[in-house]
């Protein structure tokens, strides 16, 4: 069974603070690391993806890789009340299909 | 460029009835997925085309659920008779490549009545 868990929240954090949103994986032949965000009602939309150990960086997002511990991490800095959402992440292992976690729910206050 | 665009959006149909779900991919993406959430439940794969060939469909529920791609552009997925357990949403998915990133339609939430 492959298996992407995440804490479902929610993850509430000032606006302007740093997010941090978690993800393990069981299956150690997975090889792309993706983040969606989803907005309610709306398309999982791609955000971020990885697929080698260490860190991604694109604007305020930062993708975190360790597939030692089969951990990534999204770290979302200066969040904004916009970036209040669900977030998926999704794991390819190697086939065609996504394996997705369950998602986190973020909400940022003003 | 357009996304992926689903029809319909929202389908409410009684136990027995037959329903069909489009999904048109993005232009030029041989790679078509459809995925399913249920309530409470993480979004769940079903099957993956490349181009009109299905290449995996290990995760269709059962033989009430049949997918077609004809021509290799738009795909159907129909579900005949709709059961209780099948209310959920929808997603279809394109990619370019197998192994590219996929991209994902708004989704069609299907309730069974």
């Amino acid at each position: 069974q492959k298996e992407v868990e995440q804490n479902s929240g929610p993850l509430s954090v000032p606006e302007g603070a740093i997010a941090s949103l978690n993800c393990t994986y069981s299956d150690r032949g997975s090889q792309s690391f993706f983040w969606y965000r989803q907005y309610s009602g709306k398309s999982p939309e791609l955000i971020m993806s990885i697929y080698s150990n260490g860190d991604k960086e694109d604007g305020r997002f930062t993708a975190q890789l360790n597939k030692a511990s089969q951990y990534v991490s999204l770290l979302i800095r200066d969040s904004q009340p916009s970036d209040s959402a669900t977030y998926l992440c999704a794991v390819l292992a190697g086939g065609y299909a996504l394996n997705f976690g369950k998602g986190t729910s973020l909400l940022v206050t003003p | 460029e357009a996304g992926v665009t689903q029809f319909p959006s929202h389908s409410v149909i009684e136990k027995g009835q037959t329903v069909t779900l489009r999904c048109d991919p993005i232009s030029g993406h041989d790679n078509l997925y459809w995925y399913r959430r249920v309530m409470g439940k993480e979004i769940k794969f079903l099957l993956h085309f490349v181009k009109e060939s299905k290449q995996d469909e290990s995760g269709m529920p059962n033989n009430r659920f049949l997918a077609e791609r004809t021509g290799g552009t738009y795909s159907t997925l129909k579900v005949q008779p709709a059961e209780l357990e099948d209310s959920g949403v929808y997603f279809c998915a394109s990619s370019s490549r197998h192994d590219q990133p996929q991209h994902f339609g708004d989704g069609t939430r299907l309730s069974i009545l």
